[in-house]
């Protein structure tokens, strides 16, 4: 079974400059996340899918960061302006179903690495 | 809030057993997860607890979870060097059932 697909892995832009990170779930989950992870910290949600609406995006930074899943399947987060503390690894994952179900496992991608210099 | 701590770095010689521990804040938690993560790599989930369980055991891996403290820990038996890696602890459920994760342990494991 094919996991979660993350691209780019590394991208290094300036401040001011704009990126987006591309996250294909696996085939059938219908709730994605999207998680910032600064260095030397656990994975902070940033927003969470439930098919192509917004389930959670409480600590999203709207100023800056947006995020679309257009046909509940592939998303895409943006950060536009960059800032130099937007440098982090930007985690997607994808769960059959949210909330508690019984060991409802949420499985991660490996990882989109930004360095805002 | 919802909090979830972690002691920062572990050192074990390998074959030894390692513990892992973590403590949150949130009483309503439902479930609680451990997470490893390799360098350069994503959160790989080992295992988890449901809240009205004490113990969990997976092969290597023993989970103990003491609710009354909010104290959770992950021992894992006979530790091989593979096993280095950064360990992460994860609770969810509360008001916001979203997964809070905290900030890691570092496990070095000496051959």
């Amino acid at each position: 079974e094919a996991g979660v697909a993350q691209s780019p892995r590394y991208k290094i832009i300036e401040k001011r400059q704009s990126v987006a990170f591309w996250c294909n779930p696996i085939s059938g989950h219908a709730t994605l996340y999207w998680y910032q992870q600064i260095l030397g910290q656990g994975p902070k949600l940033l927003i969470q899918f439930q098919n192509n609406g917004v389930v959670d995006d409480s600590q999203l930074p709207k100023d800056r960061f947006s995020a679309e899943r257009l046909k509940g399947v592939d998303s895409t987060l943006k950060i536009q302006p960059a800032k130099l503390e937007d440098s982090a690894v930007y985690l997607c994952a994808s769960s059959l179903a949210p909330g508690g179900q019984r060991g409802n496992t949420i499985y991660f991608g490996e990882g989109s690495w930004l360095t805002v210099v | 809030g919802e909090d979830v701590e972690q002691s920062l770095f572990l050192s074990v010689r390998e074959g030894d057993s390692s513990v892992i521990n973590c403590t949150y804040t949130d009483s309503s938690s439902t479930y609680l997860y451990w997470y490893k993560q390799e360098p350069g790599a994503g959160l790989q989930l080992l295992t988890y607890i449901f809240s009205n369980m004490d113990m969990k055991q997976d092969q290597r891996l023993t989970v103990l979870l003491n609710k009354k403290d909010k104290h959770l820990s992950l021992r894992i038996a006979d530790t091989q060097t593979g096993d280095s890696a950064i360990y992460f602890c994860a609770e969810r459920g509360g008001a916001t059932n979203k997964l809070i994760f905290g900030t890691g342990t570092l496990l070095a494991v000496q051959p």
